[in-house]
């Protein structure tokens, strides 16, 4: 079974500017959560999505949000790019139910100029 | 964002040794908890999970401890080998609350050979 995928694997971009990401999790997994990785603040929850639907969201701005597919694909976007936002974009899917575990990508490393 | 506030400790062992990773969870209603190892470069892997009816698990050489009372976990790894060294991170996520998980600050393994 393939794992989770993310793409691109590295993103530069300068301030201001906005970007997507992409994650296709594990197939027959509904859940996608996202998550970022800095240095400072380690792994922080952005959001959930489960059946199209954002069922959870962590402290974030609304500058970043997302979305998923019918086929359970999920795409982030960060709009009005901050140097603050440099950091390791992780996606993780699951089947959905809050006991069952999450499994990763290898991120999309974001670099902000 | 939300995250468990530990600074970033290291633990250096001896291949061969038993290592133990110990983890202090935030929310008293937290009733899944998850393992990982993340290795430089990589996303996390999945290690280990435990539900909070449990106090003990047994994987392959890991085993995990939970501690409700003083909310505290525990991941063990018997003869800890090269390969093991990473940063392992706890994660715990709170009745209905789906794909969110609240990770730890991480914990970075070192395995002399």
């Amino acid at each position: 079974k393939a794992g989770v995928t993310q793409t691109p694997r590295y993103l530069i971009k300068t301030r201001g500017q906005q970007v997507t990401l992409s994650c296709s999790p594990i197939s027959g997994h509904r859940s996608v959560s996202w998550y970022q990785q800095t240095p400072g603040q380690g792994l922080q929850f952005l959001f959930e999505y489960f059946s199209e639907t954002q069922r959870n969201k962590g402290n974030f701005p609304g500058r970043f949000s997302g979305r998923q597919f019918s086929n359970s694909r999920s795409e982030m976007n960060v709009s009005t790019l901050e140097l603050g936002d440099s950091a390791l974009y992780l996606c993780a899917s699951s089947q959905g139910q809050g006991d069952q575990p999450q499994h990763f990508g290898d991120g999309t490393r974001l670099s902000i100029l | 964002g939300e995250s468990v506030g530990l600074h970033l400790p290291t633990l250096s062992v001896q291949e061969g040794d038993n290592s133990i990773i110990n983890c202090a969870y935030s929310n008293s209603a937290s009733d899944y908890f998850i393992w990982y190892k993340q290795e430089s470069g990589k996303g996390p892997q999945f290690i280990i999970d435990i539900r909070s009816n449990m106090d003990k698990r047994q994987g392959q050489r890991v085993t995990v401890l939970l501690n409700k009372t003083v909310k505290h976990l525990s991941l063990q790894i018997a003869a800890t080998q090269p390969g093991d060294s990473a940063v392992y991170f706890c994660a715990e996520n709170g009745y209905n609350q789906g794909g969110k998980l609240i990770f730890g600050q991480g914990t970075e393994l070192s395995v002399k050979p």
